[in-house]
């Protein structure tokens, strides 16, 4: 099955500074690698996706990168704002499922 | 277009009881999943029913358990309950792999 680790598990910056954050996964056939960002009692909200057939995409304050070489993808948050405080999760399928293996999350504190 | 809906939102139970909680996916999504996200920790995959049947389940044990209704509404059933099984419980569906969203949760305390 597919083993997804992440890290940091908490990364603290200031207010405008570039956050980065990495998943590496076990499954080379993997090819849909989502991003969800949780805030504090609230459900997780799918912020961005990339899949296998390109290496980067990004979407205004966020991108999000892949290697599948080295079967890692990380999530780069600039300019951060203090709503961007929150719990991120990268995820990744099962082989030959849908079902979803979440990273174990990283808790980003952006400071004013 | 309403989101995944679960029900209830609060449950609090004694130890060895029964609970049971719903889920209804987004129009048109055929696949809902079960997630169980303990205080402070991660999301570790329960169940995944699909066109009403179960496609994949998680390293849980047996008293787990769920069905998917012929609407794709889904219910989790959780048997002989233990202190450990207080957790958030979350539901999400999707169309295929893509597009995953999830539901509010239903919190449950086992006393």
């Amino acid at each position: 099955g597919e083993n997804v680790e992440q890290h940091p598990s908490t990364l603290s910056v200031q207010e405008g500074d570039s956050a980065v954050i990495k998943c590496t996964y076990s499954d080379s056939a993997s090819n849909y690698f989502p991003w969800y960002k949780q805030e504090l009692g609230k459900r997780p909200q799918l912020i961005i996706d990339i899949r296998s057939n390109v290496g980067e995409k990004k979407d205004q304050r966020i991108a999000v990168t892949l290697n599948k070489t080295a079967k890692h993808f990380s999530l780069h948050i600039t300019e951060t704002q203090p709503e961007d405080s929150a719990v991120y999760f990268c995820a990744a399928p099962q082989t030959g499922a849908n079902n979803l293996f979440f990273g174990t999350g990283t808790r980003l504190t952006v400071i004013p | 277009e309403a989101g995944v809906t679960q029900s209830p939102t609060h449950l609090i139970k004694t130890r060895g009881q029964q609970a049971t909680l719903r889920c209804s996916p987004i129009s048109g999504h055929t696949s809902v999943y079960w997630y169980q996200q303990a205080l402070g920790l991660g999301l570790q995959f329960l169940l995944w029913y699909d066109e009403g049947e179960e496609r994949n389940r998680g390293n849980f044990p047996p008293r787990f358990s769920g069905r998917q209704f012929p609407n794709y509404s889904s219910e989790l059933n959780v048997n002989a309950l233990e202190l450990e099984d207080s957790a958030l419980y979350l539901c999400a569906s999707s169309f295929g792999l893509l597009d995953w969203y999830f539901g509010a949760g239903t919190r449950l305390s086992v006393l």
